[in-house]
This record gives C-alpha cells, structure tokens and sequence, in this order.
C-alpha cells in the first residue's frame, strides 16, 4: 500500500500565477479531504468529496480555490489566481468509510510570492 | 472560541520523562476524539482514539476524556526521542467525517 500520494512535494510561484495540487488517495477509500495547514490557523478542512461528489466546501476560503475528483484515484485542487496568503501545506487525505481514520499524504508545501 | 483549542507549545522533555498533551473542546455534544501524530515534514498519522469518556491504552500511550470539564489528554510514559513529534487532538464537529484539530503541540524529547 503506497499511502496517499501528493504531488508536486513543493510548489514556489509568483502572485498571480494558476497553481494546481494533486492527489492519489489510497485504492479503495471513498472519500477525500483537502486540509491546509499553517502556522497561524493550524490544520483546516477546506473540502471533501465521498465517491467522489463534493460534499462540504464550506472550507474553501474563496472563489479563487476550486477542487474536483474525477475519479476514484485522483483530485485536484486548484488555486487561480495564487496569493501569498496562500502559502501552506496543503495535505490530501482519504478514509474507508465513516469514522474511519484518516490517511494523510505527505503534502504540498506552497510558497506563493 | 475555536472548536477544539491545543497550546502550542513548544515542549522539551528529557527522555524518560512522563508527558502530558492537553485540549479543550467546545461543544459537550462532542463524542469521540482522536490524537494524530505529525512528523516534520510528514502528514499527519492516527495515534490514538477514544470515544465518550474514559481513559484508553495502548502501550506507552494514554488517551483521555473528561466530558465534565470537555478535556481531553494524552499522556506518554517513558518518553524516547522518536517520540518527538508535534501532536493534535481532533474531534468530529459537523458530520462524522468533518474532523476538527487542534493548533498542535510540538513535543522534543531530549536524549
């Protein structure tokens, strides 16, 4: 099992620009979570999608965050344009079913200058 | 108020040392709670998890709740170095899968 898988590991764009986050949850999980983690907020929910139909936006802060799931096996979350108030990691998750723990990726660390 | 409040920190302990990770929680609604343990530079990974009130072991690890005072702890005995981690408590808040985390505490355990 490979885990949830992230990409790219690190992301650095300047103000302005489109960035684009993707994931891989584990084979066989049917929901995932996009969090975002910084220093001052902490760990935050911003979307999650089960058998991949969003669920709860309520966490994206803004119209500029758009997040899709194609697929079992891969999500998007896309921010256009990039602010530097954007800069965090941004992790994927995904879980088996209610109550089941969370797997989280690695994450993508953005810096947006 | 946030929903579930954690100190920061940071905390450095000798090895060996007992430790304690403390949250509160807003909401008395609030029934199960977990503890996840995040590495640098890794994701967060499920440590623990109790529901309702108690206390729950595994290991060197203790989590528990006290519902009367909504206070949640974990406690970690014979501390190692590879203990050192930063720790968030979490709890459903909106739906079952809506989990809710703590600032996190970054714990250091010194050889």
């Amino acid at each position: 099992d490979a885990g949830v898988i992230q990409s790219p590991r690190h992301e650095v764009t300047e103000m302005g620009q489109e960035v684009t986050l993707r994931c891989k949850p584990i084979s066989g999980h049917n929901s995932l979570f996009w969090y975002r983690q910084t220093m001052m907020r902490g760990l935050e929910l911003l979307i999650y999608f089960n058998n991949n139909v969003p669920i709860d936006d309520s966490g994206m802060p803004e119209d500029r965050f758009s997040a899709k799931m194609p697929n079992a096996s891969f999500s998007t979350l896309k921010i256009q344009p990039s602010e530097p108030r954007d800069s965090a990691v941004y992790f994927c998750a995904s879980s088996l079913a209610d109550n089941s723990p969370l797997h989280f990726g690695n994450g993508t660390r953005l810096t947006v200058t | 108020q946030k929903e579930v409040e954690q100190d920061p920190g940071p905390l450095s302990v000798p090895e060996g040392a007992i430790v304690s990770l403390n949250c509160t929680y807003s909401n008395s609604a609030f029934q199960y709670f977990m503890w996840y343990r995040q590495y640098s530079r890794k994701g967060p990974e499920l440590l623990m998890y109790t529901y309702s009130s108690g206390n729950k072991e595994d290991g060197r690890f203790t989590a528990q709740v006290d519902k009367s005072s909504k206070y949640i702890s974990l406690f970690i005995r014979d501390s190692q170095p590879s203990d050192s981690a930063t720790y968030l408590c979490a709890t459903p808040s909106g739906g079952a899968q809506k989990l809710v985390f703590g600032q996190g505490t970054r714990l250091t355990i010194n050889p």
